[in-house]
């Protein structure tokens, strides 16, 4: 089985510039979670939906950042503007019940 | 809300020996204690997990405690091999029937396993 699949694997961009990152969730799971991770501040959660529904957007840092799920098969996470400050590793994870099952990441470098 | 602290946030050990890694939360309500392993370049993988019903749980050479009236957990590793050199995460989660939930993560530990 296909396991969360994220893409693009690696993201560098200028500051200023607009990034969606794309995440393909394992087939049948109801559940989606959006994570970043930097030295400074570890794993932590941004935005999570529950039958592509939004449930808790309390960790999305600010107005930049957006997240949909138009169906069950697909979200994107947008950054626009994007700044230096946003470069992290970001990972969607996907659940059916509780456990949540991590993609490989995309990292992200704003310069 | 709910923090989790994770101690130690390096742990090195020779091949064969066990290894500890101790986490606490602060929300009683927590009931849903998963630790993952992170190698370089990789996203976290789930190796055991533990609901608050359960004191104990093992799978071959991890186990995981879990004492809910101190509100904390821990994992151990007995037998330990290179290839279990990596990132620790724990993390604690309320979990609801079958809807998803947001996991809250430790630190993390890095693991580090001589030969």
């Amino acid at each position: 089985d296909a396991g969360v699949i994220q893409s693009p694997r690696h993201e560098v961009t200028e500051m200023g510039q607009e990034v969606t990152l794309r995440c393909k969730p394992i087939s049948g799971h109801n559940s989606l979670f959006w994570y970043r991770q930097t030295m400074m501040r570890g794993l932590e959660l941004l935005i999570y939906f529950n039958n592509n529904v939004p449930i808790d957007d309390s960790g999305m840092p600010e107005d930049r950042f957006s997240a949909k799920m138009p169906n069950a098969s697909f979200s994107t996470l947008k950054i626009q503007p994007s700044e230096p400050r946003d470069s992290a590793v970001y990972f969607c994870a996907s659940s059916f019940s509780h456990e949540q099952y991590f993609g490989p990441g995309t990292r992200l470098t704003v310069t | 809300g709910e923090n989790v602290e994770q101690h130690p946030s390096t742990l090195s050990v020779q091949e064969g020996d066990s290894a500890v890694i101790k986490c606490t939360y602060s929300d009683s309500a927590s009931n849903y204690f998963p630790w993952y392993k992170q190698e370089l370049g990789k996203g976290p993988q789930l190796i055991i997990d533990i609901r608050s019903n359960v004191g104990e749980k093992k799978d071959q050479r991890i186990a995981v405690t879990l004492n809910k009236t101190a509100k904390h957990f821990s994992l151990h590793i007995t037998e330990t091999q290179p290839e279990d050199s990596a990132v620790y995460f724990c993390a604690a989660s309320e979990i609801h029937n079958q809807a998803g939930t947001a996991l809250i993560f430790g630190k993390g530990t890095t693991l580090s396993v001589s030969s």
